[in-house]
């Protein structure tokens, strides 16, 4: 089945605890992508990825980091985290060709921060 | 730069009333417009797309048409069900993907 999946589901942790988000797709897609989403705000971008090594800020890249080592996976790490970035998370995939640049999201990651 | 402007919510209406939730975009080219709906719970996942000035998508009765010279997308359905509650976004792809702040709709039997 063509999905994108995420883990943890959900996580609590404290301030500070270097955390990562796993993402991980399997549609052979080039362009990967990280969302968070906050009640009024909708959904905003954090990082994209259009291809293997190569990783661009979206609007909200502040106290988050990416890589893309392989072409399926595209984790999101928070060094540090803080309470502002208590969020709903969403991964996406596309493949941003010619004919389509439909986006496939992932279940979602709620993560609280203490 | 670009954006997407939404009608904010939330938004209740009776199953079978009809639905318009407004979008307006701004782009500095020609994107590609979309709809996309979130169940409770869930990811979001494509409603129906656009590519071009004119184009009418449409999926499980909702519809959409691109229309360049008012830069809207409006999303239409001309009778809801209590399983259309969601919260629907619209969104533009150009260089980089961008989405509206999403409206709630609540269907009451």
């Amino acid at each position: 089945e063509a999905q994108v999946t995420q883990n943890p589901r959900y996580l609590i942790t404290v301030t500070g605890k270097k955390l990562t988000v796993t993402c991980s797709q399997n549609m052979n897609h080039e362009y990967m992508s990280w969302y968070r989403q906050d009640p009024g705000l909708g959904l905003r971008q954090i990082y994209y990825s259009m291809n293997v090594e190569v990783t661009d800020k979206g609007d909200v890249p502040e106290g988050y980091k990416v890589s893309r080592k392989e072409k399926r996976n595209f984790p999101l790490i928070l060094e540090s985290p803080s309470p502002n970035q208590t969020s709903l998370y969403f991964c996406a995939s596309s493949p941003r060709d010619s004919y389509s640049d439909t986006q496939y999201f992932g279940p979602g990651t709620r993560l609280t921060v203490l | 730069g670009d954006s997407v402007t939404q009608m904010e919510g939330p938004v209740t209406l009776s199953e079978e009333a009809f639905l318009t939730i407004n979008c307006t975009y701004t782009a500095t080219g020609y994107p590609s417009l979309f709809w996309y709906v979130q169940y409770p719970g869930e990811g979001l996942q494509l409603l129906l797309k656009a590519t071009k000035a004119d184009d009418k998508g449409s999926n499980k009765g909702f519809e959409a048409t691109y229309r360049k010279e008012t830069t809207s997308f409006h999303l239409e359905k001309g009778s809801v069900q209590v399983s259309d509650s969601a919260v629907y976004f619209c969104a533009l792809s150009e260089n980089q993907f961008y989405f509206g702040t999403g409206t709630s709709l609540t269907v009451i039997p």
